[in-house]
């Protein structure tokens, strides 16, 4: 199974900074077919459903703040947001879809909060 | 625009069946055409102590398929309702351990772009 370990836990950044995550995998995530990585990013905030913010590793999905990019490859990646706003007080969660043995698997969560 | 609506009860007794409802709107459960191709039905569920929990998939592909969590194999059926345009959950011998918030998703190469209110159900007598 490929397991994902977020870093930090948790998070503190004033409002106007730089908040950024990381998530590792336990294998590569890197499809050679397409030569992209299979890896999402989703904001959970308190009584709503996750909202996916980037997949592919760093293709923002329609909607989704400019503020907000992925970088990464193979095993080591990325969710970073430039600027923070109070209404990015969330919790983020990557996700990989390489593996069709244990389909689809999510990082622990990361809660990002106000400084 | 796609819509996922859940129904389904917020309380179930130990070892008994939870079950749950996702209609949908603006798209079809019987997705097969080349454009989604990619088109999957899930059930995903949240809770303080796992997080996001991938718990199953249903598809259409020229033929119906299901794929589900390892985790939950031995208990979990999704299937689809032509019929209604929805797809149902059924977890069986629940435990208070499947206290969570169930949520139905469109995926789309796997990735879940779309997805339903969510449905807090407590495992409890």
């Amino acid at each position: 199974d490929i397991v994902l370990t977020q870093s930090p836990d948790s998070l503190a950044v004033s409002l106007g900074e730089r908040a950024t995550i990381n998530c590792k995998s336990s294998q590569s995530l890197l499809l050679t077919s397409n030569n992209k990585n299979t890896l999402a990013w989703y904001q959970v905030k308190p009584g709503q459903p996750p909202k996916l913010l980037i997949y592919w590793a760093s293709t923002r999905e329609s909607g989704v703040p400019d503020r907000f990019s992925g970088s990464g490859s193979g095993t080591d990646f990325t969710l970073t947001i430039s600027s923070l706003q109070a209404e990015d007080v969330a919790v983020y969660y990557c996700q990989q879809y390489y593996s069709t043995l244990s389909m689809c698997s999510f990082g622990q969560g990361t809660k990002l909060e106000i400084k | 625009q796609v819509h996922l609506q859940q129904s389904g009860p917020r309380l179930v007794k130990p070892s008994q069946t939870l079950a749950l409802t996702c209609a949908i709107s603006g798209d079809s459960v019987s997705s097969n055409s080349v454009a989604t191709n990619s088109v999957a039905w899930n059930w995903i569920r949240q809770s303080p102590s796992r997080g996001l929990e991938w718990l199953g998939r249903t598809y259409y592909r020229s033929k119906w398929y299901n794929e589900y969590a390892i985790s939950v194999k031995s208990r979990i059926s999704i299937n689809p309702d032509t019929s209604k345009n929805q797809f149902s959950l059924q977890l069986n011998s629940v435990t208070p351990e499947d206290t969570a918030i169930y949520y139905c998703a469109r995926g789309q190469y796997n990735t879940f772009g779309v997805w339903g209110q969510g449905t807090m159900v407590t495992v409890s007598s």
